[in-house]
């Protein structure tokens, strides 16, 4: 059975603080991606990332970093929290042409 | 001007009916796909449309892609309340644009079924 999972389904942090989230996939995908989703907005891009080492930035990159070591693990970083980025991150793998796979998302909330 | 357009944003039905939702575009694609979204989860692919005109089925749901490949439906027959979530459609990127790898995914229907 397919599987991206993600580090954690709940987080609250200051404004601020660095913020790790972490992102592993067992499927051995070249493209993985995170996408927050807020409501009335849908799913925003923010970064992706086509191979080890390799990103893109997406829709809106602004206030984020990304890392991606090891073909399996796929990093955001949030540098310097703000309310504003209190949302539901989405990671997501998929070889090129077919469907994304998702993994539970985490709801960050910035306090 | 979004790319997807999907409607209704919002439809709330009794357990037993049936219902369509439309995901709807100026641009022609080369495939579609179709994610239902539950609450507090990430979404889980249902199918992927790639012919114009093509109807798939999944038990009491089917999608069927627009004949010119600008547009989808999703059927729902005897809605259930376990059919409740977010259904978004997603679209792969034309040729023509900057990225070959990510997905556009539209806004989505939230659905709810009631017992």
């Amino acid at each position: 059975d397919v599987k991206v999972t993600q580090s954690s389904r709940y987080l609250v942090k200051r404004t601020g603080e660095k913020v790790f989230l972490e992102c592993v996939q067992d499927m051995d995908h070249e493209n993985m991606f995170w996408y927050r989703q807020d409501p009335g907005l849908g799913l925003r891009l923010i970064y992706f990332s086509y191979d080890v080492k390799m990103k893109e930035k997406g829709d809106i990159p602004e206030g984020y970093s990304v890392s991606r070591e090891k073909k399996e693990r796929f990093s955001l970083i949030l540098e310097s929290a703000s309310t504003n980025q209190t949302s539901m991150y989405l990671c997501a793998s998929r070889w090129p042409g077919v469907g994304a796979f998702f993994g539970q998302g985490t709801r960050l909330t910035v306090v | 001007t979004q790319l997807l357009e999907q409607s209704p944003q919002f439809l709330s039905i009794q357990e037993g009916e049936n219902l369509t939702v439309y995901c709807n575009s100026s641009s022609v694609f080369s495939s579609l796909q179709w994610y239902r979204q539950e609450p507090g989860e990430g979404p889980v692919l249902l199918v992927t449309v790639v012919t114009g005109g093509e109807v798939k089925k999944l038990k009491r749901l089917t999608f069927q892609f627009g004949d010119a490949r600008k547009d989808s439906s999703l059927h729902i027959t005897a809605a259930q309340p376990g059919d409740t979530g977010l259904y978004l459609c997603a679209v792969p990127p034309r040729a023509s644009s900057g990225s070959a790898r990510q997905l556009t995914f539209g806004s989505g229907t939230q659905l709810t079924v009631l017992p």
